[in-house]
């Protein structure tokens, strides 16, 4: 599985639009990219799953370039209970339950 | 989606012995996952649980110390044996999703303090 590189941590304030940047240089042609947000004292939760350019749901956006060596997750106007790990993650989608998780990044989202 | 119930949610052993993790998926699946979280650190794959087969285990992970039943399509159990302080840690249930863009859903945890 293709390895993938986070920033530790990042700090943003309510209502600002925070991006996060996940690199995966090694990813291969069937790997999608999956980014999952933990709690804490709660198991991961699935936000938003690409293969390529941009895509959007009710929660984020994901952002995709030509290369895929690299994704931007993008929450919108965060708010304090935003306030968790966000992982990266890269790999076949027809096996998601079996992930392999980087060392995420700890989003703290400041009053 | 699926929902995953996991029990217990949170124990404190003493060192030596060993505890049985319970989980239950609202829908059959065939692939249940265990994972392990150490405190502060990110999730690491344990094991994959087939229903009717043996556990296939990861690198580091070894039946022995984490035997798995898979009984149904619903439940399986991890079991952490002869327990030590290095076992503690949140161990976590998964499972894959079935729709298209494929996700996966994982339990609450269960917090093993080893003392």
């Amino acid at each position: 599985l293709a390895k993938t590189t986070q920033p530790i941590s990042m700090d943003s304030y309510e209502g600002q639009e925070v991006n996060i940047t996940c690199s995966h240089n090694n990813i291969a042609t069937n790997d999608y990219i999956t980014w999952y947000q933990q709690f804490p004292s709660q198991g991961p939760r699935f936000i938003i799953q690409g293969y390529k350019t941009k895509v959007t749901n009710e929660v984020a956006s994901l952002f995709i370039p030509a290369d895929r060596k690299s994704s931007t997750l993008s929450l919108p106007r965060v708010s304090l209970s935003d306030t968790a790990v966000y992982y990266c993650l890269v790999g076949v989608n027809t096996n998601a339950g079996k992930s392999t998780f980087g060392d995420g990044t700890t989003l703290t989202v400041k009053p | 989606s699926a929902v995953i119930s996991q029990k217990p949610s949170r124990d404190i052993c003493q060192r030596g012995t060993s505890l049985t993790i319970q989980c239950q998926v609202d829908s059959q699946v065939t692939m249940m996952f265990w994972y392990r979280q150490q405190p502060g650190q990110s999730l690491t794959l344990i094991a994959t649980a087939n229903q009717g087969s043996e556990a296939t285990y990861e690198s580091g992970f070894v039946i022995d110390k984490f035997p798995i039943s898979r009984p149904n399509l619903t439940f399986s159990t991890l079991t952490v044996s002869n327990m030590s302080p290095e076992d503690s840690s949140i161990y976590l249930c998964s499972v894959g999703g079935t729709q298209v863009v494929t996700e996966a859903f994982f339990g609450q945890g269960t917090r093993l303090t080893v003392v």
